[in-house]
């Protein structure tokens, strides 16, 4: 089955620096990648995903970038603010089309 | 995001007890999920469903039972709740299997004395 590897498990940044997170996944049939952000206490939101045949998308201050080949895709945050404080999960489908999570990046903003 | 809902918000048993937490959509979505959230273990399914009537495992189903009798619940049972089941369970829906959007439910945080 698909397995998703998530990397860092903590980061932390300076307000108005960039932020990068990386996800790994196994499976050469995931056509889907999906990134949530939860806040504390909260239900995990999607803030952007990217299907497989497309190489980049950005909205605003987040940008995604897939590479098929490699079997990672990236989540980039530019120009960090303290309420992008969260956790972020990256997700992959697998071949019936359930997600598998990523175990999570803790990002802090620090002012 | 108020088109799905869980209940209890927060529960608390004890070991061996039975408890059920609901979840109900209004947006007559298709697939169904429970997750489990644990520190260090990201969300990880326990069941899902594709349409009423229709359910099966993920990867953490032991000790859970579902059913779907309706579209819009899938409520998720502990037949003897154990402490290691304690965790944040979240409920999720989507209209399509394939690149579809996962919508979340609030989440429900059971405590297993």
């Amino acid at each position: 089955g698909e397995n998703v590897e998530q990397h860092p498990s903590t980061l932390s940044v300076q307000e108005g620096d960039s932020a990068v997170i990386k996800c790994t996944y196994s499976d050469s049939a995931s056509n889907y990648f999906p990134w949530y952000k939860q806040e504390l206490g909260k239900r995990p939101q999607l803030i952007i995903d990217i299907r497989s045949n497309v190489g980049e998308k950005k909205d605003q201050r987040i940008a995604v970038t897939l590479n098929k080949t490699a079997k990672h895709f990236s989540l980039h945050i530019t120009e960090t603010q303290p309420e992008d404080s969260a956790v972020y999960f990256c997700a992959a489908t697998d071949s019936w089309g359930k997600l598998q999570f990523g175990a999570g990046t803790q990002v802090v903003v620090t002012p | 995001d108020a088109g799905i809902t869980q209940s209890p918000r927060y529960k608390i048993t004890e070991t061996g007890r039975q408890v059920t937490l609901m979840c109900h959509q209004t947006w007559s979505h298709s697939y169904m999920f429970w997750y489990r959230q644990d520190l260090g273990h990201g969300l990880r399914l326990i069941y899902y469903s594709a349409a009423a009537d229709i359910t099966d495992k993920g990867e953490v189903p032991d000790g859970y039972v579902v059913s779907r009798s309706k579209t819009e619940n899938f409520p998720l049972t502990l037949e003897s709740a154990t402490r290691s089941q304690t965790s944040v369970y979240f409920c999720a829906s989507s209209d399509s299997r394939i690149k579809a959007t996962q919508y979340f439910g609030p989440g429900t945080r059971l405590t297993v004395l």
